[in-house]
């Protein structure tokens, strides 16, 4: 079975800095897709940035950026010029179709808190 | 409304109590889920509805019973539950084979008493 394993319970960053969460996984499978959601205090869980295992190229989008290490099963997700309003839990997530729908393993999550 | 409604937001019920929580998405997808999110737990995946049809049953204790009437909504019915059983329950909804990341609801936060 598919583990999602995040090993920073909480981190903190000072506003306009970066920080680094990381996340490893356990799959046998080649093809899948990796998520970084954000879960603020409204509890609704927001996709950030979505990796394909396919692809070499680590997913940008903005200030959050993907370190993607697919042999050592690693990816950690970098937020630049951090903002208040990056304070929230972030999970990562393993994820790939199958029998038609998509399955998503979530890690434990790491809860972010920015200094101002 | 767009995205995926959960209701109602909160809800507390004794053990003894049946209630139903709700989720519709209005994002013409057609695969819906329920999660639980426990503290210091990651999320666990308890159904799938693919096109209307339940393709996954995480050994979910039957006092929960999902129902899936239609591709827009879920429900969750609830019946003599435990307090174990306090938790975020979430919902999402995703496009099967769409290459879609889910997309989730605000969540129902349970009380059991």
């Amino acid at each position: 079975a598919q583990t999602v394993t995040q090993s920073q319970p909480e981190m903190s960053v000072q506003e306009a800095e970066t920080v680094t969460l990381s996340c490893t996984y356990d799959t046998s499978e080649s093809d899948y897709y990796l998520f970084w959601y954000k879960q603020p205090p409204s509890r609704q869980m927001i996709l950030v940035i979505r990796q394909e295992a396919y692809k070499q190229q680590n997913a940008t989008e903005n200030r959050f950026s993907v370190n993607f290490q697919k042999a050592a099963k690693s990816f950690s997700l970098k937020i630049s010029d951090s903002q208040l309003g990056d304070a929230a839990m972030y999970f990562c997530a393993y994820g790939r179709l199958r029998g038609g729908s998509e399955k998503l393993v979530f890690g434990k999550g790491t809860k972010l808190t920015v200094n101002p | 409304e767009t995205g995926v409604t959960q209701t109602p937001r909160h809800l507390v019920m004794g053990m003894t109590n049946k209630k139903s929580l709700k989720c519709e998405q209005h994002l013409g997808h057609n695969a819906m889920y329920w999660y639980k999110q426990s503290a210091k737990k990651p999320l666990e995946l308890m159904f799938v509805y693919s096109l209307e049809e339940r393709v996954e049953n995480n050994s979910v204790p039957s006092r929960f019973s999902p129902e899936c009437p239609n591709s827009s909504h879920l429900f969750l019915h609830l019946h003599t539950l435990q307090p174990e059983d306090s938790a975020l329950y979430l919902c999402a909804s995703s496009q099967v084979a769409g290459n879609t990341e889910a997309f989730f609801g605000q969540g129902t936060r349970l009380t059991v008493v």
